[in-house]
């Protein structure tokens, strides 16, 4: 099964602070994806990288950055929190070529909460 | 653009009858389409997809979902609902056509199954 990890479930931060949420996938993939997820909005993308180094804007980059050293790490990065990102941060994967499956695979998430 | 609409908030059943959560999208070309499910504090997992083949897919949980190009939908449906179907449940669509794989989500339906 296509584990995906997510370093914390829980984190409280202060405005101002720098943040690093990180997300591992154990299955090779080369498509990571950053959303946040708000109640009503559904998962909104931040950014999504297909390959090591590479990195694409979503829908929502904006105080956000991402870095990608490792195929299976992909972190997801708040130069400066702010109240406004407190939010259900999920990370997902999927494989290139899909063979098939195309479906994303989820971590458990990290619930922010910046104060 | 790609969208998804979940034009209900919240689905109240009760357990035993069969439930129906709706789904419409707008996507160019042809459709993937997919339903997520979440439980508290939980992160997305995979129920079923529609790539091509069979209008009417069927899932995990004995969820199963009919696509209908016509009125471009993808409502999930199934016979029989059990108290422990409480959840929240994603729509998410792409385009065949796009390589990175990336999806866009609805807002969600949170489902309600009474004893």
């Amino acid at each position: 099964d296509v584990k995906v990890t997510q370093s914390s479930r829980y984190l409280v931060k202060r405005t101002g602070e720098k943040v690093f949420l990180e997300c591992v996938q154990d299955m090779d993939h080369e498509n990571m994806f950053w959303y946040r997820q708000d109640p009503g909005l559904g998962l909104r993308l931040i950014y999504f990288s297909y390959d090591v180094k590479m990195k694409e804007k979503g829908d929502i980059p904006e105080g956000y950055s991402v870095s990608r050293e490792k195929k299976e790490r992909f972190s997801l990065i708040l130069e400066s929190a702010s109240t406004n990102q407190t939010s259900m941060y999920l990370c997902a994967s999927s494989p290139l070529l899909a063979g098939g499956s195309y479906e994303q695979y989820f971590g458990p998430g990290t619930r922010l909460t910046v104060t | 653009a790609q969208s998804v609409a979940q034009p209900e908030d919240q689905v109240n059943v009760a357990e035993g009858n069969p439930l129906t959560v709706k789904c419409t999208y707008s996507v160019s070309g042809n459709p993937y389409l997919f339903w997520y499910v979440q439980y508290p504090n939980r992160g997305l997992q995979f129920l079923l997809k529609y790539i091509t083949g069979d209008n009417l897919v069927k899932g995990s949980y004995g969820f199963e979902a009919e696509f209908n190009k016509s009125q471009t939908s993808f409502h999930l449906k199934k016979p029989s609902a059990l108290v422990s179907d409480s959840a929240l449940y994603f729509c998410a669509v792409r385009s065949a056509g796009n390589a990175g794989n990336m999806l866009t989500f609805g807002g969600g339906t949170r489902l309600m199954v009474k004893p």
